[in-house]
């Protein structure tokens, strides 16, 4: 199966400060990449699609100004969760598959970031 | 609006015993996945079902898909500890986006 990197795979904030998360497809091109959080011992939510070149896609209830997504280039995507607070405190999870319809999606290693 | 439902949400069961966890879905969908997840971890690709009546097995796992009832079942046999974890299934809603169901928490006890 394809590699899908996540950086960092944790992260402490202040409330108020922002935090950058990676997703890189590392043996493999990604036109699309997707952003999920999970709350504990919840299931994935998608937050939002992200569309390399173009404005990502978000799922309703998210704020688009708060979680920042670009997709810059075909393997990497970041998630900028802006002006943080504890409640965004979750697991974010990418993934991302290869160019072409109906094709696999590859998960990242997780990110758990913590609000304080 | 697509939507996933495991039952059960929580398994608590036996070495040696078999179980069967039960995936249904509300629309049509052309493949079905099943995930497992480790504490803190996340997300292991288990099976990936195309079509009706597609069966996969990988060792005490098998899946199965009904696309015609929606119905996807994850069938362990003769249970071990090193498979408690959450399971989850999730069906495409439209090119590559996943609805998940809720996850089953399967714990295995001596």
């Amino acid at each position: 199966g394809a590699v899908v990197s996540q950086h960092p795979s944790w992260v402490i904030c202040k409330s108020g400060t922002s935090v950058k998360i990676e997703c890189r497809s590392l043996d493999f091109q990604a036109t699309t990449m997707f952003w999920y959080r999970q709350f504990p011992k919840q299931s994935l939510m998608l937050m939002a699609t992200s569309n390399e070149g173009s404005k990502a896609t978000y799922e309703q209830g998210v704020e688009k100004d708060k979680f920042l997504i670009n997709h810059a280039s075909l393997t990497l995507s970041t998630l900028t969760v802006t002006s943080a607070h504890p409640e965004d405190s979750s697991f974010y999870i990418c993934s991302a598959s290869r160019a072409g319809t109906n094709t696999e999606a590859f998960f990242g290693q997780g990110t758990r970031l913590t609000v304080v | 609006e697509l939507k996933v439902e495991q039952n059960p949400l929580f398994l608590s069961m036996q070495e040696g015993k078999n179980y069967t966890i039960y995936c249904n879905y509300s629309t049509t969908s052309d493949r079905l996945y099943w995930y497992r997840q480790d504490p803190g971890k996340s997300l292991e690709s288990l099976f990936v079902l195309l079509s009706n009546g597609a069966v996969k097995q990988e060792g005490r796992l098998m899946a199965s898909l009904d696309t015609k009832a929606r119905l996807s079942t994850l069938h362990i046999t003769a249970a071990v500890h090193d498979l408690s974890a959450t399971y989850f299934c999730a069906v495409n809603q439209g090119a590559q986006k996943l609805v998940f169901g809720q996850g089953t928490r399967l714990t295995i006890n001596p």
